[in-house]
């Protein structure tokens, strides 16, 4: 069975504090994808990053980064300096239909709010 | 750039009340879906399409629920008897194409029954 586990349910830092924010996965496939999207307080799903489960390169884009490591099924979310306009809920999500089949469907975590302090 | 576009942004309504959400996915897309977010928990899958029709339903997605594209560039969800338990944000997505996994998602549509 899929799931994903945000076990951070809220965390609270003051700006420019680094911080991680944890994801595990279950899957049987040996094939999926890994996603995290934000949540601000406007309530829209942006996208923040897709790897797939081929790729265990770390990836940084400005403040962020992302760790994903199969052997322990995670794929944790750093931002470093964080500043207040971070503030919001992050998930992180499991796709298994690698080869575009027709469902596709994300597996979201229950998510983790960060409340970054001025 | 392209965006996922959903209307109404807030509905209110009386249980029993027959509710449709409207989407409009990226053009040229090709795999559409709705998803439910109850407020303060997670987002959960209801419902795929693609080709014109179902591809993947959730347990949520009971016989009250049904999805259309109508015509070349919009996508419905119609909840046919709402009920108190149905008051969610409801989120449109679209997915490009075979091999190109992400999904891009409207801003929802925040329903709430009374």
């Amino acid at each position: 069975a899929q799931k994903v586990t945000q076990a951070q349910t809220e965390i609270s830092v003051v700006e420019k504090e680094d911080v991680t924010l944890d994801c595990v996965y279950e899957t049987r496939d040996t094939t999926y994808y890994l996603f995290w999207y934000k949540q601000p307080p406007s309530g829209e799903l942006v996208f923040l990053i897709r790897r797939n489960s081929f790729d265990e390169q770390n990836e940084i884009s400005g403040r962020y980064s992302w760790n994903f490591q199969k052997s322990t099924s995670s794929f944790n979310f750093t931002i470093t300096a964080s500043q207040v306009v971070d503030s919001a809920v992050y998930f992180c999500a499991l796709s298994e239909d690698f080869y575009g089949g027709a469902t596709n469907k994300l597996i979201f975590g229950t998510g983790t709010l960060l409340a970054v302090q001025p | 750039e392209p965006e996922v576009t959903q209307t109404p942004s807030h509905q209110v309504t009386q249980m029993g009340q027959e509710v449709i959400l409207r989407c409009v996915p990226i053009s040229n897309h090709l795999y559409f879906y709705w998803y439910r977010q109850i407020l303060g928990q997670k987002v959960e899958f209801l419902v795929s399409f693609y080709n014109n029709e179902i591809s993947e339903k959730s347990e949520i997605f009971d016989d009250q629920f049904s999805v259309e594209r109508p015509d070349g560039s919009n996508f419905t969800l119609k909840i046919r008897s709402t009920k108190l338990e149905d008051s969610a944000m409801y989120f449109c997505a679209s997915r490009d194409r075979p091999n190109q996994e992400t999904q891009y998602f409207g801003p929802g549509t925040r329903l709430l029954v009374l």
